[in-house]
């Protein structure tokens, strides 16, 4: 059973600096997606990565994907007040269900 | 070309009552999920409909049914409403062309349901 794990589950941080947010996985899967929430809003995609070593950049935003080591990770460059969101990662499993990290909120401090 | 759509956007209802939402999918897209995100919580999988018919299931009671149109819109309905089954409900759309599930699915603005 694909099982997913985000960390940190909370995050604060200052304007300008550089942070990393990992999202393991436990089985093999397909390709890993990256999704932005906003409070009370929807799931917006960020993100997907579908194979070993994949690098997608987005503005301050990065992702990567080690299928080896079953992990990918969301890098935060010199993070500005406009990212604050929760960020959830989602691998695919052999059914092809989305399976879910239980998000990480990030708050960026002015 | 316009997103996923859903509706209502918030409803209240009370315990033992019955709830529909609704969804269309994006154009161009012939799959629909459904998915139930709890306060603070990632989503969960309910059901994922193709072609009129259920093809996946998460982990959830018989009380959650859903159902596909010809025109690929989708209905969730829930029976015998808990205080528990209050949550965003995110229904997302998908191409399953050629038997593979399209590389994003795309997801409408949820409706939030409240059980009293």
């Amino acid at each position: 059973e694909l099982k997913v794990e985000q960390n940190p589950l909370f995050l604060s941080m200052q304007e300008g600096k550089n942070y990393t947010i990992y999202c393991n996985y436990s089985t093999t899967s397909d390709r890993l997606y990256w999704y932005r929430q906003d409070p009370g809003k929807s799931l917006e995609s960020l993100f997907v990565l579908l194979s070993n070593g994949a690098v997608k950049q987005e503005g301050r935003l990065m992702a990567s994907l080690d299928t080896k080591a079953r992990l990918s990770t969301l890098h935060i460059t010199a993070a500005v007040h406009d990212l604050s969101a929760t960020y959830f990662c989602a691998a695919v499993d052999s059914n092809y269900q989305l399976i879910w990290g239980a998000g990480t909120k990030l708050i960026i401090k002015p | 070309d316009a997103g996923v759509t859903q509706s209502p956007t918030h409803l209240i209802k009370t315990r033992g009552q019955q709830v529909t939402l609704r969804c269309s999918p994006k154009s161009g897209h012939d799959t629909v999920s459904w998915y139930q995100q709890a306060l603070g919580q990632g989503p969960q999988f309910i059901f994922q409909y193709y072609e009129e018919e259920e093809r996946q299931r998460g982990n959830f009671p018989d009380r959650f049914s859903g159902h596909q149109f010809p025109n690929y819109s989708s209905e969730l309905n829930v029976n015998a409403l808990l205080l528990g089954d209050s949550a965003l409900y995110l229904c997302a759309s998908s191409s399953l062309s050629s038997g593979r599930i399209s590389e994003t699915q795309y997801f409408g603005p949820g409706t939030r349901l409240l059980v009293l």
